[in-house]
């Protein structure tokens, strides 16, 4: 298995610009979680669900965040208009179950900056 | 309030000694897990261990041992014979239920860094 997929890796952009982050989960994982690292506020939830279906969303940040996930193979997180305060890594995870004793599988980030 | 707390911000420990890192956790709802990551300097997120509240014998995976404590509430992690790719970010998480809206919630605490000495 490929693990979970996350592109790009790093995404520079421009202050205002739309940012859209992809995240493809491991096959027969049901949830899938969006989270966001810094050094001040360190691992944050932002966003998860559960069979394509957003469950928790208390997480995101503010209107200008959102996220979908049309299918089960696929999730994009989207910043618009984005701000510098938005940079961050960006992790997306997913997992078989909520009780999974495997845990979560991490996919390797997108490192945002936004100037 | 569902809570991770980890009070060591930073560690050292000799090549080849033991070392525990710190996680407390604060949580109501009786069925409950506790996961350890381990973050190198890479980045990347590693599922380490992990342990069920109902779980009656403490969580072992190779030199990785988890101290579950539960009337205490501490889930330390304990790392034999500790090796220098050791050397990383480790974190303590809860997976638990809210029992306001029915779902779950996944805590991560503040980490700590681990350095192995050579």
């Amino acid at each position: 298995d490929a693990g979970v997929i996350q592109s790009p890796r790093h995404e520079v952009t421009e202050m205002g610009q739309e940012v859209t982050l992809r995240c493809k989960p491991i096959s027969g994982h049901d949830y899938l979680f969006w989270y966001r690292q810094t050094m001040m506020r360190g691992l944050e939830l932002l966003i998860y669900f559960n069979n394509n279906v957003p469950i928790d969303d208390s997480g995101m940040p503010e209107d200008r965040f959102s996220a979908k996930m049309p299918n089960a193979s696929f999730s994009t997180l989207k910043i618009q208009p984005s701000e510098p305060r938005d940079s961050a890594v960006y992790f997306c995870a997913s997992s078989r179950a909520p009780s999974d004793s495997y845990g979560y599988t991490f996919g390797s980030g997108t490192r945002l900056t936004v100037v | 309030a569902q809570k991770i707390t980890q009070t060591q911000p930073g560690m050292f420990v000799q090549e080849k000694e033991a070392v525990t890192l710190d996680c407390t956790y604060d949580t109501s709802d009786p069925s409950y897990g506790l996961f350890w990551y381990k973050q190198p300097s890479s980045g990347e997120m590693i599922f380490l261990i992990y342990q069920g509240s109902y779980d009656q014998q403490n969580a072992t995976e190779g030199r990785y041992s988890l101290n579950f404590q539960k009337a205490r509430k501490s889930a330390n992690l304990v790392i034999s014979a500790s090796q220098l790719g050791d050397s990383a970010m480790y974190f303590c998480a809860m997976r638990a239920s809210s029992m306001a809206s029915g779902t779950y919630k996944y805590i991560f605490g503040t980490g700590t860094r681990l350095k192995v000495l050579a």
